[in-house]
C-alpha cells in the first residue's frame, strides 16, 4: 500500500520557485516525511526531512500540514540541475529502510 | 573517495550465469542496504544489513537472490542463474545507523541480462 501520492510530473519555470506537494493522509504520530530525489543515472539523494514543523536547509523547504496530512517541498530558487525524480516517502521513527514510490519527475525549462 | 562505491557500474550477462555486484559503503557505516530499480520504478527494497548480519532480507525475490557483509563493511549481492527478469539497476546504500539518519546511496550497477 502506497503510504504517499504525489503528481507524476510537473514542470516548472528556471529561477522560479518549485512547490512540489505530497499526500499522505494516513500518516501516524511517530511518521516523518522524507524527500530524496535521483538525478537522471545516479543514486538517490537525501534533501530534508521533518516530522511536525517546518523545515529548511541550503537545499530546500519543507512544510508539512498542521494535520499533517500532506506536505510541500520548496526548491525556491530551480535550476536546470534541480531536474531530477522527487520521492517523498514516509518513514517510522524506528523503521530502518525506506520505501520509495513512483516520485514526481520534475523538469526545470530555462 | 568519500562516498558509496558499487562495482561494476555496467555488468552484461547471459540468461542463466552468475552474477557479483559489490558495494563499498562509507567508512563507519553499520547499516547498508540493496535496492533495485526497474525502468520507469522507484527503488524496490532488497535486504538490509546492521553489521554483517542481514537483519532483514524480506525483500529478496527468491532463493536465486543471495547478499553477504562477512566483516561489517563491503558487501556482495549475488544472483544465481540470470533470468531477463533481473535486468535493473542495482542500488547500494548506508547508514550510520541512526533510525532517521539519512541513507547515502552509490550510483549503482545497471545489470542487463541477454
Amino acid at each position: 500500500d502506497a503510504k504517499t501520492t504525489q503528481p507524476p510530473s510537473m514542470d516548472c519555470a528556471e529561477g522560479r520557485a518549485a512547490n512540489l506537494p505530497c499526500n499522505h493522509s494516513t500518516i501516524s504520530g511517530n511518521e516523518y516525511v522524507y524527500w530524496y530525489r535521483q538525478i537522471h543515472s545516479q543514486g538517490p539523494q537525501y534533501i530534508i526531512h521533518g516530522l511536525k514543523n517546518n523545515e529548511t536547509n541550503e537545499m530546500a523547504s519543507l512544510i508539512i500540514t498542521e494535520d499533517r496530512k500532506s506536505s510541500t517541498l520548496i526548491l525556491p530558487h530551480a535550476t536546470l540541475r534541480d531536474t531530477a525524480v522527487y520521492y517523498c516517502i514516509v518513514r517510522e521513527s524506528n523503521d530502518y529502510k525506506l520505501s520509495f514510490g513512483a516520485g514526481t519527475t520534475v523538469t526545470v525549462r530555462a | 573517495g568519500a562516498g558509496v562505491s558499487q562495482t561494476p557500474s555496467n555488468k552484461v550477462t547471459e540468461k542463466g550465469k552468475y552474477v557479483e555486484l559489490r558495494c563499498d559503503p562509507i567508512s563507519g557505516h553499520t547499516a547498508l542496504y540493496w535496492y533495485r530499480q526497474s525502468l520507469g520504478q522507484g527503488p524496490e527494497f532488497l535486504i538490509y544489513f546492521q553489521g554483517t548480519g542481514a537483519a532483514d532480507d524480506s525483500g529478496l525475490p527468491n532463493d536465486r537472490f543471495f547478499a553477504v557483509r562477512p566483516e561489517g563493511s563491503v558487501s556482495t549481492l549475488k544472483i544465481q542463474r540470470t533470468e531477463r527478469g533481473d535486468s535493473a539497476v542495482y542500488l547500494c546504500a548506508s547508514s550510520s545507523g541512526v533510525h532517521t539518519g539519512e541513507l547515502f546511496f552509490g550510483e549503482g550497477s545497471r545489470l542487463t541480462v541477454l
